[in-house]
């Protein structure tokens, strides 16, 4: 069964970085069969799907926080990482890994597991 | 980018009612949807793909249909566990969207 796992700091002061991981069991992230996402929302509010990365190193981000973001998988340490640079308060939110099956290279049916969840504070 | 429009935002329904969720989208996705159910506290789970298939685990309560920019889900027989926020997803372009959500609660 395979799990993900997300961890890092749940408090930021703004301006700093926001630094996440996601580890995954019970399977390998280096068979290229996937793509490794990071999705957040904000208490009581939609889900906003951030980016992925893929083993290959080939990443999409979402446009809005594109200027902010990088997203990089840990082949080794069969892990994904998140950073998000000058955080603000808009981003407060729980932090969701996830993993997308591909077929022929392309996603086909959407995010089948997920991590629990992590809630990221951004306050003074 | 693809804008996803959930209707209704709340919809109120009797266990063992049927329930119709909405969600339309600002360009053809083709039938690169999927459906996910949240419950407080819980990440989301993957129900429907594909616009109709049912994931693993997925109760045959459940149905998809629709294609290019309206699709459906219907929940044919409300269960006490079926209470939560389901939301649609297009996976044809990046960025990948969501939908802002359809709450069902209990009537």
């Amino acid at each position: 069964q395979v799990q993900l796992h997300e961890s890092g700091p749940g408090l930021l002061k703004p301006s700093q970085t926001l630094s996440l991981t996601c580890a995954v069991s019970g399977g390998s992230i280096n068979t290229g069969s996937y793509y490794w996402t990071w999705i957040r929302q904000p208490a009581g509010k939609g889900l906003e799907w951030i980016g992925r990365v893929h083993t290959s190193g080939n990443t999409n981000y979402n446009p809005s926080l594109k200027s902010r973001v990088t997203i990089s998988v840990e082949r080794s340490k069969n892990q994904f990482s998140l950073k998000l640079t000058s955080v603000t308060a808009a981003d407060t939110a729980v932090y969701y890994c996830a993993r997308a099956p591909l077929g022929g290279g392309v996603m086909v049916i959407g995010f089948d597991y997920w991590g629990q969840g992590t809630l990221v504070t951004v306050s003074s | 980018e693809t804008v996803m429009t959930q209707s209704p935002a709340t919809l109120s329904v009797s266990p063992g009612e049927r329930a119709t969720l909405s969600c339309r989208a600002s360009q053809s996705v083709s039938s690169r949807l999927a459906w996910y159910q949240q419950k407080p506290g819980q990440a989301p789970r993957l129900l429907i793909y594909g616009a109709s298939t049912r994931a693993t685990d997925t109760a045959a309560r459940f149905s998809g249909s629709g294609s290019g920019t309206e699709f459906t889900l219907t929940l044919s027989s409300l269960q006490s566990e079926d209470f939560a926020v389901y939301y649609c997803q297009q996976y044809n372009d990046w960025p990948l969207t969501f939908g802002g959500g359809t709450k069902v609660e209990i009537k």
